[in-house]
């Protein structure tokens, strides 16, 4: 089975653009996160929904983030304008019913630079 | 104070040593536990959950002393393979479904 899917897997990009990533989560499962992780930080949620509705965006850090899932099969981070201290790994992670109880399961996420 | 404190190590250790880690928590009200593994550039994995009554995965153990709020986990007979940066995890009860990372203890096993 494949596992939670992100693209890009590395992104570089200048101070001002806009950043889009994306995520496939495991078929079937329900729940979605998107964390951050820095050496300074360590992994930091972001948001998560649950069947495709936002839940909890608490650790959105600011406006300039916003995070989408149109569908179950698909969700976006986007971050717009860009800044430096916006670069980090952003994972995205998915958890079902099935299993551990709790689990989440992480993608090999996306190593953002902002220069 | 952080939700979840590990320390941050690194623990040097030659392969067949007996290594652990300890990490407290805050949340009182926290269910459940979890150690997950993160390889170099790599996305953490479960290694293994916690139970109260402790539990054992080969050469790991787990346990869970919920009156002081720590977890503990024991690697026997360390391997090589076993070099990576170990999370202690949280899900705090609070009818989200949130998992509080801790920042991660380092492992390095030498030959």
């Amino acid at each position: 089975d494949a596992g939670v899917i992100q693209s890009p897997r590395h992104e570089v990009t200048e101070m001002g653009q806009e950043v889009t990533l994306r995520c496939k989560p495991i078929s079937g499962h329900d729940y979605l996160f998107w964390y951050r992780q820095t050496m300074m930080r360590g992994l930091e949620l972001l948001i998560y929904f649950n069947n495709n509705v936002p839940i909890d965006d608490s650790g959105m850090p600011e406006d300039r983030f916003s995070a989408k899932m149109p569908n179950a099969s698909f969700s976006t981070l986007k971050i717009q304008p860009s800044e430096p201290r916006d670069s980090a790994v952003y994972f995205c992670a998915s958890r079902g019913l099935a299993g551990v109880k709790d689990t989440q399961y992480f993608g090999p996420g996306t190593r953002l630079t902002v220069l | 104070r952080k939700e979840v404190e590990q320390d941050p190590g690194p623990f040097n250790v030659p392969e067949g040593a007996t290594v652990a880690f300890n990490c407290t928590y805050s949340n009182s009200a926290s269910q459940s536990f979890f150690w997950y593994r993160q390889d170099c550039r790599k996305e953490p994995k479960l290694l293994m959950s916690v139970y109260s009554s402790g539990n054992e995965d080969g050469r790991f153990t787990a346990q869970l002393n919920r009156a002081s709020q720590y977890i503990s986990l024991l690697i026997r007979d360390s391997k090589l393979s076993d070099s990576a940066t170990y999370l202690c995890v949280v899900n705090a009860n609070t009818g989200f479904q949130k998992l509080v990372f801790g920042t991660g203890t380092r492992l390095l096993v030498s030959p």
